[in-house]
């Protein structure tokens, strides 16, 4: 079942801004991961942060979770055209079974 | 990496009638999972399929409307019955990397639609 809860639900920006989108969730985990998926394709996973880390960094990507909280955050630096998308986040509990959140839906203008 | 199949990749069909889905992973994997996206929604988990037992379902989803199949440690069968317009989605098959900083890799999923 979905527990998790995203905003906003899109977002627009210019190409080269900066792009951040939140996730809420309501139950214990072990780790929460962002999920990138274009045009109703298949996911790709993009980063995963374990519950006992609070922030991580891949490449031009910023993750925070706050399990206090129940929150995790999405940063996109230097956004360019390529990341128009829908981000998703997902929990998951320990069992590998993914809770998607709602999903924020990305458009970078050139 | 695991790199996934799915076949078909997409497929319209009458209502009243089933549709198998198949999901083919290039290694053994214990675990398979099956996801169900409609349309501008989020992905549900339907069911966990595991070789050797029968696949464990998810709040809401019965074996009677989407028998899976496991019959070896590559590969899943869904199967979509008894079809009515509520069920075109995006079905996705999914299994676990292992893998340290990552969890899933997913199939290219099949697109539904039911007419």
């Amino acid at each position: 079942s979905q527990q998790g809860e995203e905003d906003p639900q899109a977002l627009s920006i210019q190409e080269g801004e900066n792009a951040t989108m939140n996730c809420s969730y309501k139950t214990s985990i072990n780790n929460l991961q962002w999920y990138r998926q274009n045009s109703g394709r298949g996911l790709v996973h993009l980063i995963l942060i374990r519950s006992n880390e609070r922030e991580k960094h891949s490449g031009r990507l910023r993750v925070t979770l706050d399990t206090s909280k129940k929150s995790s955050s999405l940063l996109i630096t230097a956004s360019r055209a390529a990341d128009t998308a829908s981000y998703f986040c997902a929990t998951d509990g320990g069992d590998y079974k993914l809770s998607f959140g709602a999903g924020t839906t990305v458009t970078v203008r050139a | 990496s695991a790199v996934i199949s799915q076949k078909p990749s997409r497929d319209i069909c009458q209502r009243g009638t089933s549709l198998t889905i198949q999901c083919q992973v290039d290694s053994q994997v214990t675990m398979m999972f099956w996801y169900r996206q409609q349309p501008g929604q989020s992905l549900t988990l339907i069911a966990t399929a595991n070789q050797g037992s029968e696949a464990t379902y998810e709040s809401g989803f019965v074996i009677d409307k989407f028998p899976i199949s496991r019959p070896n440690l590559t590969f899943s069968t869904l199967t979509v019955s008894n079809m009515s317009p509520e069920d075109s989605s995006i079905y996705l098959c999914s299994v676990p990397s292992y893998r340290v900083g990552e969890t899933q890799y997913f199939g290219p999923g099949t697109r539904l639609l039911v007419l």
